[in-house]
């Protein structure tokens, strides 16, 4: 069964750390993506790669940065955590743009 | 900025029932229209899709309707079930490219 797998279910972290979400994905997609979900908003596209060290902005990148070292494992960073950044972030991999595949999520919670 | 907006953002449908779902876009380059759906808990996973050179697709009770002129597109779910209660979202995927660009969502509660 394909994956995407998110390593947190759920985080704490408090105002001004430096926070590590991150997700692996066993299908060789060579597309990642970072979404947060907050309601009433829907998917906010954050960070994207269409390839190995490569990376795009999406709608929401301030605040936030990403490392893709590998093919299989794409990182979001939160530079310095703040309360606005509490939310539920997605991880989602495709080799094409045509078919995503979703991690569970990870509800962030900054204090 | 690209955007999709979909309506209604909560709707709540008796059991056996049609569940309708609305979206618009603006951006006529877009290729490819997926619905997601995602159960409380879970991410959301790819329940139909459409290109925009079909006017109609049917998998199951799901229906994705289209209207490339009004640039306009809708899920329908025939004889709803509470197992349906899900959080729904449509999308757009731009010809250059392979991201997405989702829609606001709609929290879908089928009463039995």
């Amino acid at each position: 069964d394909v994956k995407v797998t998110q390593s947190s279910r759920y985080l704490v972290k408090r105002t001004g750390e430096k926070v590590f979400l991150e997700c692996v994905q066993d299908m060789d997609h060579e597309n990642m993506f970072w979404y947060r979900q907050d309601p009433g908003l829907g998917l906010r596209l954050i960070y994207f790669s269409y390839d190995v060290k490569m990376k795009e902005k999406g709608d929401i990148p301030e605040g936030y940065s990403v490392s893709r070292e590998k093919k299989e494992r794409f990182s979001l960073i939160l530079e310095s955590a703040s309360t606005n950044q509490t939310s539920m972030y997605l991880c989602a991999s495709s080799r094409s743009g045509y078919g995503y595949t979703f991690g569970s999520g990870t509800r962030l919670t900054v204090v | 900025q690209q955007q999709v907006k979909q309506s209604p953002q909560s709707l709540i449908v008796q059991k056996g029932g049609i569940s309708i779902i609305n979206c618009a876009y603006e951006n006529t380059a877009f290729d490819y229209f997926p619905w997601y759906q995602q159960f409380p808990g879970k991410g959301p996973a790819l329940l139909i899709a459409i290109r925009p050179d079909v006017s109609e697709k049917k998998e199951g009770r799901f229906t994705i309707s289209f209207n490339k002129s009004a640039k306009q597109f809708s899920l329908h779910i025939m004889d709803s079930q509470p197992g349906d209660s899900a959080t729904y979202f449509c999308a757009a995927k731009d010809n250059q490219g392979g991201k997405l660009i989702f829609g606001q969502g709609t929290e879908l509660s089928v009463k039995p």
